[in-house]
């Protein structure tokens, strides 16, 4: 089946720094990806939506000069927390869908990224 | 989107079979029921998904009431892998694009003893 991989899994940065997260589609073209973000015991939440080729679109409530979002092919986007801080400090995961070979009904999610910000 | 609603833990036996209930009553007819759920500390997975019909795959069963006010994912024989959190999610037809992504709810997080 598809796989969307995510990389790095777990990331441990020094507050102030950027972190960069890649989610990659490998056996499908995907314009679009979706980022999510889940904190402990909770549900997975939203942030924004990854658009090929042009700006993404953030949730309510998401700082978009904080996490920047490139999505420059169709089966790359990533994701940047910039000047990170320990309230950043999350589980963030990537999804897409396959909308090119009719298997648009299910999504595929990446491994997820566990960023610590000490 | 409309809503779901699922108790927030069970438990099961391994080897035995589980049922997990979801109630959304406000369902529209054009909504699909996903089943999707994550294992600790990985992303989400999908499991199975219908509209009016039961459905069968190789990891569950979904079993849809005939007014489509609920329905329950059925594991046939629970794993010590199937400990997870189940999420029942409805989604329009319409999938694409920036309509694409899931909203997800709390969940029904599942205990399976040996």
């Amino acid at each position: 089946g598809a796989v969307v991989s995510q990389h790095p899994s777990r990331v441990i940065c020094k507050s102030g720094t950027s972190v960069k997260i890649e989610c990659r589609s490998l056996d499908f073209q995907a314009t679009t990806m979706f980022w999510y973000r889940q904190f402990p015991k909770q549900s997975l939440m939203l942030m924004a939506t990854s658009n090929e080729g042009s700006k993404a679109t953030y949730e309510q409530g998401v700082e978009k000069d904080k996490f920047l979002i490139n999505h420059a092919s169709l089966t790359l986007s990533t994701l940047t927390v910039t000047s990170a801080h320990p309230e950043d400090s999350s589980f963030y995961i990537c999804s897409a869908r396959d909308e090119y070979t009719g298997k648009g009904t299910e999504a595929f999610f990446g491994q997820g990224t566990r960023l610590t910000v000490v | 989107d409309a809503k779901t609603t699922q108790p927030n833990s069970m438990e099961s036996n391994e080897e035995e079979p589980v049922h997990l209930p979801c109630n959304h009553s406000t369902i529209s007819g054009t909504d699909y029921i996903h089943w999707y759920r994550q294992l600790p500390s990985q992303g989400p997975e999908y499991v199975i998904h219908g509209l009016t019909s039961n459905v069968n795959n190789r990891m569950a069963s979904l079993a849809i009431a005939e007014d489509r006010k609920s329905s329950t994912l059925i594991l046939h024989r629970a794993t010590l892998r199937d400990a997870a959190v189940y999420y029942c999610i409805l989604r329009d037809v319409w999938y694409g694009g920036s309509q694409g992504n899931l909203i997800f709810g709390k969940g029904t997080k599942l205990s399976v003893k040996p």
